[in-house]
């Protein structure tokens, strides 16, 4: 299995309050993403990293922001979270972006109440 | 708006059978397609993957097929077992660092 952790793998938070989920990979991989996973909507990139401080927003970006300070964390924050951000969120790593799988983490779920 | 579509949200197929998983895509400038699996709390697993210059790729039980003129790609299980139950995602990228994924259709095999 790649070495890519998620933390923390439940939270429960309330309206309004920032958060912060860690993807943590050992593999030395460059390419580092965010998902996330709703029922009807399958797979949505939220942000993606190609590099040390390089990162792009993906297809729903509003409302998080990221940050790669270290090549193998990959941080993403909801500022001040909603309860449509209540989802289950998936870390994923590639080496490479085109033509190369991703790998991904177990998924962090959180509730916002 | 959905670059890549799963239209059939789940599917139920008799083991032994073959399944067929359907995904089309709206972006010409994709030109690698993959398929991942996902079990309950688990993250999504590498299946299959074709590059834009085949029109098929097969590995064991699992072929995927390109159509790029009809923009359509498609995963056959032969033959189905039990254990292939769980959720497939068709996914894209190309010309960007963007791996864009569909919304899934769960796949049921029943003895």
């Amino acid at each position: 299995d790649a070495g890519i952790t998620q933390s923390p793998r439940h939270k429960v938070t309330e309206t309004g309050t920032p958060v912060t989920l860690r993807c943590h990979q050992t593999e030395n991989h460059r390419y580092m993403y965010w998902y996330r996973q709703d029922p009807g909507h399958g797979l949505r990139l939220i942000h993606y990293s190609y590099g040390v401080k390089d990162t792009d927003k993906g297809e729903v970006s509003d409302g998080y922001s990221v940050s790669r300070s270290k090549t193998e964390d990959f941080l993403l924050t909801l500022e001040s979270a909603t309860s449509s951000q209540t989802s289950v969120y998936f870390c994923a790593i590639s080496e490479g972006s085109v033509g190369t799988e991703a790998f991904f983490g177990q998924g962090t779920r959180l509730t916002v109440v | 708006d959905q670059q890549v579509k799963q239209n059939s949200p789940s599917l139920s197929v008799q083991e032994g059978r073959i399944s067929i998983l359907n995904c089309d895509y709206t972006n010409s400038m994709f030109d690698y397609f993959l398929w991942y699996k996902k079990y309950p709390a688990e993250g999504p697993t590498f299946l299959i993957s074709i590059s834009s210059i085949k029109d098929k790729n097969e590995d064991g039980r699992f072929t995927v097929f390109l159509n790029k003129s009809a923009k359509h790609l498609s995963l056959h299980i032969v033959p189905s077992q039990p254990g292939d139950s769980a959720v497939y995602f068709c996914a894209a990228s190309g010309h960007t660092d963007k791996l864009i994924f569909g919304t899934g259709t769960r796949l049921q095999v029943f003895p």
